[in-house]
Parts: C-alpha cells; structure tokens; sequence
C-alpha cells in the first residue's frame, strides 16, 4: 500500500527556521520528492531525495531516512514569498502526493 | 512547467456536458500524467500514459476519459459520468536527470456548473 502523511498547516515568523516533516509507506520505493504550490498555481519541484541524508539548495534542505520512512523539509531565512503549500510525495510505481502542508509565514 | 501547457486556465461547463481539457508538451517526453486536486486534498492520479497510443488507469479513472495519438498532446476528457468533475486539473511529465522528476503544466480549474 501507499500512503503519506505531513501536518495540515504551519506558521513561523519571517526570518525563522521551519521544519515539515513527512511519513511514507510507499511499495518499491524509489524516491522522496518535495514541491512548493502556491494557492491558485501548479505545484514546483523543489528537491528530491534517493539516498539516507541531508540533501541542501540554499534555503530549502531535505532530509530522507528510509529505514523510518521519513523525510523533512528545511526552510531557512524565512520570507513572506515562502507562504505556500508544501506538498511530500514518494516514487514508487507512480508518484504518491501527501495532502500538502499550508505554511504561513508572519512579519 | 517550461514547455507543458494547458488550456485553458479557467473553464465552466454546465452539468451532463462533457469537456476535454488540453495538455501539451514540447520537450519531447514519452510519460504523461493527469492528476486532480480538491481542496485540503493531495493529488489523485487520473490516467497516465508512458507511450504513444498506449495509456493506463490511475486511482481515479472512472468518469474520466483519455488518448495519446500524438507524443506532444494528451487531453483529457471529463465525462457527465464523473459525479464531482469540479476541480483543479493538472497534466505532468516526467523528466530529470538520474531519476524520475515530475513536472507540471499550469493546471485547468474546471467548474461545473
């Protein structure tokens, strides 16, 4: 089966560190991929992950642990631009998206 | 997105209408995805096709309809069997470097009216 699961919504302050995590279970898995979506928009590829670790793009880094079936996304030096849904989806077969996280970022 | 387009961005149909929604690419990619999205929802797969003349059932197939006679073009068509056919359509390929990457056309929010 598949199935991913990442927090509705989160809010954290311009200038902030921000963290969205993400859980998997997902059959011949062959990746973990992260996008941004702002309302109204298609979604964006922001990064993937094949490998355990730590994987950095300047603000944005994601993590992947595939024993744990779990990945996060980094958001550093937050900006107002960042407020967006941030949606976790694995690759197995076909890709899986998780329901998105909707992140406001305050001034 | 780059070279995926769809149209058009906003579209109304009245109910028991059917309605084929476009999406092409020029980066001359063989797989090509339709996926909706409801609010609060992730993105559920409609149909896919990996080659020309050739597509397959995704989790939501039902009330949907699909053809790949061309690599650029694989509209969708959205059938008055479709029960909630109000939506936000998006058409992908697949593309990268060392794995698979999806990539988005602009998307198609359908309203049925």
């Amino acid at each position: 089966g598949q199935n991913i699961d990442q927090p509705t919504e989160m809010t954290a302050t311009e200038g902030a560190i921000v963290q969205i995590n993400c859980t998997y279970q997902t059959s011949g898995f062959n990746g973990l991929f992260w996008y941004q979506q702002h309302a109204g928009e298609a979604p964006t590829f922001l990064s993937y992950n094949v490998l355990d670790g730590l994987e950095e793009k300047g603000r944005f880094s994601s993590f992947l642990s595939r024993s744990k079936g779990y990945s996060y996304l980094l958001l550093k030096e937050l900006q107002m631009k960042d407020s967006a849904s941030y949606l976790c989806a694995s690759y197995g077969q076909n890709f899986v998206f998780g329901p998105g996280t909707r992140l406001s970022v305050l001034p | 997105d780059g070279g995926i387009t769809q149209s058009p961005k906003y579209l109304f149909r009245k109910e028991g209408q059917n309605v084929t929604l476009s999406c092409e690419q020029n980066l001359n990619h063989d797989a090509m995805y339709w996926y909706r999205q409801d609010p609060g929802q992730g993105l559920r797969l409609i149909y896919y096709s990996q080659i020309v003349n050739d597509f397959q059932k995704g989790d939501i197939a039902e009330g949907y309809s699909v053809s790949r006679e061309k690599k650029e073009s694989f509209p969708l068509t959205v059938t008055s069997a479709q029960k909630n056919p109000t939506a936000f359509y998006l058409c992908a390929i697949n593309a990268g470097e060392g794995t698979d990457t999806q990539y988005f056309g602009p998307g198609t929010r359908l309203t049925v009216l």
